[in-house]
């Protein structure tokens, strides 16, 4: 039972406009979320991340939105650039339920296109 | 720092053998974990461990078992291999404090088995 999903394996998105990137999860005992950020060879990097007590988190060019009803949470890049190029990664925990342990969506490859 | 370190890269080994994966970390995290991912599966929980001393089961942990001993390792055995545990395995750690919930991950163990 995947209990965070990323409906998306694959996103590509013109160089300078908006990628989004979205998330679901079935836990509502979820409070915590992340996403990471994968280039191939190496180990997912920490990007963002926002409480359920938030809605928006933002960082920069990355924008975490949380909808808590629709459990549902998405990640905005904008401008995109070529750099951006990489897996990314949905995370969610139940940290205020004493569970610090990270379940993982499954990915999506984002393409930015110059 | 060098942060999370995991040695090897790379291994192959043939069923029925048995090896340690190497994992350490020099920023004095409490939280440590292993990591697996395959192909459409994003990356599942194996075991963790939340200080010297006290490891605990992930989602997939049978065919591994790890310890504890020290604050700054963690390593992952393989007691019997299998062909289903060629698999990308990463070692992360996390502290407490700022920052709590962003796990830090090492660059992988690329593990095949015959």
């Amino acid at each position: 039972d995947q209990q965070v999903k990323q409906n998306s394996p694959s996103l590509s998105v013109q160089e300078g406009r908006i990628s989004i990137l979205n998330c679901d999860y079935t836990n509502s005992m979820f409070d915590y979320f992340l996403w990471y950020k994968k280039y191939p060879a190496e180990g997912p990097t920490f990007l963002i991340s926002i409480s359920s007590i938030k809605d928006k988190n933002e960082d920069g060019r990355f924008t975490v939105f949380l909808n808590k009803s629709a459990k549902h949470l998405s990640l905005h890049i904008v401008p995109s650039q070529p750099g951006d190029s990489a897996v990314y990664f949905c995370a969610a925990s139940a940290r205020n339920f004493g569970n610090e342990k990270l379940t993982f969506g499954t990915g999506t490859r984002l393409t930015i296109i110059p | 720092n060098a942060g999370v370190t995991q040695t090897p890269k790379f291994q192959v080994l043939k069923t029925g053998q048995s090896m340690t994966l190497q994992c350490a970390q020099d920023m004095n995290h409490e939280y440590m974990s292993w990591y697996r991912q395959d192909p459409g599966m994003g990356l599942r929980l194996i075991h963790y461990s939340v200080g010297a001393g006290i490891t605990d089961q992930g989602e997939v942990p049978n065919g591994y078992n790890v310890s504890r001993s020290t604050t700054e390792d963690f390593p992952l055995r393989l007691l019997s291999a299998a062909p289903s545990q060629t698999s990308v395995y990463f070692c992360a750690s996390m502290g407490r404090g700022a920052g709590w919930g962003e796990q830090f991950f090492g660059p992988g163990t690329r593990l095949t088995v015959l």
